[in-house]
């Protein structure tokens, strides 16, 4: 079985700061990992996913992330944070082609962002 | 290119009352569906997921039900609305093994 840990269920930085969200996972097989953003009433937004190419994955909005096999970790990062990125955002992990996609998800972090 | 649709996007319901959400999917076929759950401070929780006309799998045993009546329409339903069925239900679609996208959600209130 697969499982999502997202350490710290709040964050908050000043605008400017670094952003890191952490996120890590259990998997029995080699996994699919995405990070997805979600604003106030609204459904979630796919912000990068990694499915075994390059471990260094950028995404949108200036977020990127690592696959690390060794730590199990695919923490979120974004090296100087605005206002515009205040919400909260999920990790999740597929058994990539096993099990038709399906994706457990974390808790889920609310990143706050002081001006 | 594809868009998911869901309504309505809010609604307050009695207990004890049916419900029924749908879902679309326009600009793909054959998508796999999910609808998910999302309760105050409770994360995502997969309801239900399809992967064709007819073919619905259960995650949680629980008040609800879901049916696909075609290929890009999912539904989701129960007979008697519990208080604990309040929340934001998400709908999602993929193809096999890629990425999920998702709709933008109802926000369900039991009274």
């Amino acid at each position: 079985a697969q499982s999502v840990t997202q350490l710290g269920s709040h964050v908050s930085v000043s605008e400017g700061a670094l952003v890191l969200l952490r996120c890590n996972y259990s998997s029995s097989v080699p996994p699919y990992l995405f990070w997805y953003v979600q604003y106030p009433n609204q459904g979630l937004q796919l912000l990068l996913k990694y499915t075994s190419a390059a471990t260094l994955v950028k995404g949108i909005n200036g977020f990127e992330a690592e696959f690390k096999k060794s730590e199990t970790s695919f923490h979120l990062t974004k090296p100087s944070a605005h206002m515009s990125d205040a919400a909260e955002y999920f990790c999740a992990v597929s058994e990539g082609g096993t099990s038709y996609g399906k994706l457990t998800f974390g808790q889920g972090t609310i990143l706050t962002v002081h001006p | 290119s594809q868009t998911i649709h869901q309504w309505p996007a809010t609604l307050v319901q009695p207990v004890g009352s049916p419900l029924s959400l749908e879902c679309t999917v326009e600009g793909t076929s054959n998508p796999n569906l999910y609808w998910y759950r999302q309760a105050a401070g409770r994360g995502l929780q997969l309801l239900f997921y399809s992967v064709g006309i007819g073919q619905i799998s259960s995650e949680v045993p629980q008040n609800l039900s879901a049916s696909r009546p075609q290929d890009r329409q999912f539904i989701l339903s129960s007979k008697k609305l519990l208080l604990s069925d309040s929340g934001f239900y998400l709908c999602a679609w993929s193809l096999i093994t890629d990425t999920q996208y998702f709709g933008p959600g109802t926000r369900l209130t039991v009274l």
